[in-house]
């Protein structure tokens, strides 16, 4: 099993560039979040999924779109993109938040995204 | 939101246990504690979990007392590759939006020395 992959795992853009961070999980996981990490500091909750066809905002979600294209794929689309943006930005999945009392959550390995 | 509070940064040497306490005085009753630790360039990787009283796992043990407005994780015998951030989170694990009820903190800087 691959667990949680993301693409790509590095990307510069230019203000006001638009792009899509793909993240997939083969886990059969009913839950998906995206998370925002900058220098030094902890992750914060961009977008999360609880089940397909469902998303919600997070701490974080301006500026942000998101959307659970099935179960396997969560992605996170930044339409124009700021400085304020730069970070490194995780997705993760867990089993089902609804129902489990053991909500651990599997992290992907990152994209270091910088906006020039 | 329950907030947590835990130490910037931490040293201690190869073998030693290492003590990291976390104050979270505004736990709900459902709420759970949950570590997770994180190297460099990487996604953060759970360690433990747990609502009362003694956790232990192959990794590490989790300590909560009675009142659970605070938690201690202990790691046994520590080498350089404990050298990582540690986040410790208080949340429900539970229901639809627990999600978003989960907040990981700035953590505790764990530097292992020879």
């Amino acid at each position: 099993n691959a667990g949680v992959t993301q693409t790509p795992k590095f990307q510069v853009l230019k203000t006001g560039q638009s792009m899509t961070l793909q993240c997939a999980q083969d886990m059969n996981h009913n839950s998906m979040y995206w998370y925002r990490q900058d220098p030094g500091m902890g992750l914060r909750l961009i977008y999360y999924s609880a089940s397909e066809g469902t998303t919600d905002k997070g701490e974080v979600p301006n500026g942000y779109n998101v959307s659970r294209l099935n179960k396997r794929e969560f992605s996170l689309r930044l339409e124009s993109a700021a400085p304020s943006q730069t970070s490194v930005y995780f997705c993760a999945s867990s089993e089902d938040q609804r129902l489990s009392s053991y909500n651990e959550q599997f992290f992907g390995p990152g994209t270091r995204l910088t906006v020039l | 939101l329950a907030k947590t509070t835990q130490p910037i940064s931490m040293d201690s040497y190869e073998g030693q246990e290492v003590n990291i306490t976390c104050s979270h005085n505004n736990i709900a009753t459902n709420d759970y504690i949950t570590w997770y630790q994180q190297f460099p360039s990487q996604g953060p990787r759970f360690i433990i979990q747990g609502y009362k009283t003694k956790v232990t796992n192959e990794v590490a043990s989790l300590f909560i007392p009675a009142d659970r407005k605070s938690s201690t994780l202990s790691l046994p015998r520590v080498s350089l590759s404990d050298t990582a951030v540690y986040y410790c989170l208080v949340g429900p694990t539970t229901g639809y939006s627990s999600a978003s009820k989960i907040i990981f903190g700035s953590g505790t800087r764990l530097s292992i020395r020879p």
